[in-house]
């Protein structure tokens, strides 16, 4: 069975910090790679996307792929404590649309 | 929520009734799919579609039928509500490659007792 692991947390930051989340995954094959965020009541939304290795950068935000290892992390810069969250990785084959989800790691940066 | 409205958004049911969720767009997107996410669980894909009445099972669809008859619109059905029901349901959208990201919609916070 395809998993994505995710540890569940709470991981705790002071505001400033960097905040470092990571997710593993099974399934050799996968092709796409999504980071979202979520707060307490409310819907996912997307932070990041990733397909190739590397690290991809937006904002506060940067992405890490490592395909040979099957791990993908997302780093979060100067934590704020609107940061504090539900942050979900999704990982999928990229030629469907059946993304697997971890069950998230919760996030709480504390001022 | 990337012009997706959900329907209704707060249900109670008793068990054994049917129930039906429906899931609208406004960005004529192919993709659309049902999840529920549950304490311990993650977020799980009940059925999704890639096209009008092209549709396919995910990973807990036991129990959930769904139809498409136009692309704005995506319904799925709980034919006979069982307590092990008592989720929370999302709708995604995506574009027209399965690779797109996914924008999910507002949820539905169904109790079946």
């Amino acid at each position: 069975q395809k998993e994505v692991e995710q540890n569940s947390g709470p991981l705790s930051v002071p505001e400033g910090a960097i905040a470092s989340l990571n997710c593993t995954y099974s399934d050799r094959g996968s092709q796409s790679f999504f980071w979202y965020r979520q707060y307490s009541g409310k819907s996912p939304e997307l932070i990041m996307s990733i397909y190739s290795n590397g690290d991809k950068e937006d904002g506060r935000f940067t992405a890490q792929l490592n395909k040979a290892s099957q791990y993908v992390s997302l780093l979060i810069r100067d934590s704020q404590p609107s940061d504090s969250a539900t942050y979900l990785c999704a990982v999928g084959p990229g030629n469907t649309g059946k993304l697997i989800f971890g069950q998230g790691t919760t996030l709480q940066v504390k001022p | 929520d990337a012009g997706i409205t959900q329907s209704p958004r707060h249900k109670v049911t008793e068990t054994g009734t049917p129930v039906t969720l429906r899931c609208h767009q406004t960005e004529n997107h192919r993709y659309m799919y049902w999840y529920r996410q549950d304490p311990g669980h993650g977020l799980r894909l009940i059925h999704y579609s890639y096209g009008v009445k092209d549709t396919d099972k995910g990973e807990v669809s036991d129990g959930y039928s769904v139809s498409r008859s136009k692309t704005e619109d995506f319904l799925l059905t709980l034919e006979s509500a069982t307590s092990s029901q008592t989720s929370v349901y999302f709708c995604a959208i995506s574009g027209n490659g399965a690779a797109e990201t996914q924008y999910f919609g507002p949820g539905t916070r169904l109790l079946v007792l």
